[in-house]
């Protein structure tokens, strides 16, 4: 079956420690998402990719960095710079540039703690 | 630009009576609307969508939306809940060709 895969489900984090979290799809989208969601907070927008080799900085891309080497994966590096990194993490894909009345299909997330 | 607004971040209702989240939207062209559904330590699941053509959407799990370009909303509805229905919804419009801009989220709470 098509999907998203997402992993780890649970990660955590030492203080000052880089962390990667794995995102692949075989749905053959084009474009890729990571989001962050806070409690009460929502989806936060933190990198997206409409094409390999390419992507966009979101709303919250601060200490964060992706690659997009691949189609099928777009994995999300939590760096040290980010200060408040526990948070639950989800990747989603869709069809990409001037599909997205098709909307976008989630993994089943990473929640990362810092310990 | 673009944005979602959720009425009520918190919806309890007893089981078997009528399930109503409320999602206004602004857009400056033509939205496209989706409603998804969240369970706990879960990814989002797509519920319904509407993009053009008939104004009631139905979706999965007995849900249905209705959308009124008079009133920029796109409320969700369900006419009997279920236990299983307890999770969080999320409104969402496209910004763009490629991006989707999610509302804060309404958690339902099924009470017996």
């Amino acid at each position: 079956d098509g999907g998203i895969t997402q992993s780890p489900k649970y990660l955590f984090r030492k203080e000052g420690q880089n962390v990667t979290l794995s995102c692949e799809q075989n749905l053959n989208h084009d474009a890729m998402y990571w989001y962050r969601q806070d409690p009460g907070q929502g989806l936060r927008l933190i990198y997206y990719s409409q094409i390999v080799n390419d992507f966009q900085k979101g709303d919250i891309a601060e200490g964060y960095s992706v690659s997009r080497e691949k189609k099928e994966s777009f994995p999300l590096t939590v760096t040290s710079a980010q200060k408040n990194p526990t948070a639950f993490y989800l990747c989603a894909s869709s069809f990409g540039t001037g599909k997205a009345n098709y909307g976008y299909t989630f993994g089943s997330g990473t929640r990362l703690t810092v310990v | 630009a673009q944005s979602v607004t959720q009425l009520g971040s918190h919806v309890s209702v007893s089981e078997g009576a009528l399930v109503l989240l409320r999602c206004n939207y602004s857009s400056s062209v033509p939205p496209y609307l989706f409603w998804y559904v969240q369970y706990p330590n879960q990814g989002l699941q797509l519920l319904l969508k509407y993009t053009t053509g008939a104004t009631l959407v139905k979706g999965i799990n007995g849900f249905e939306a209705e959308f009124k370009k008079s009133e920029t909303s796109f409320h969700l509805t369900k006419p009997s809940a279920h236990m299983s229905d307890a999770a969080e919804y999320f409104c969402a419009v496209t910004a763009s060709a490629s991006k989707i801009i999610f509302g804060s989220g309404t958690r339902l709470s099924i009470r017996p």
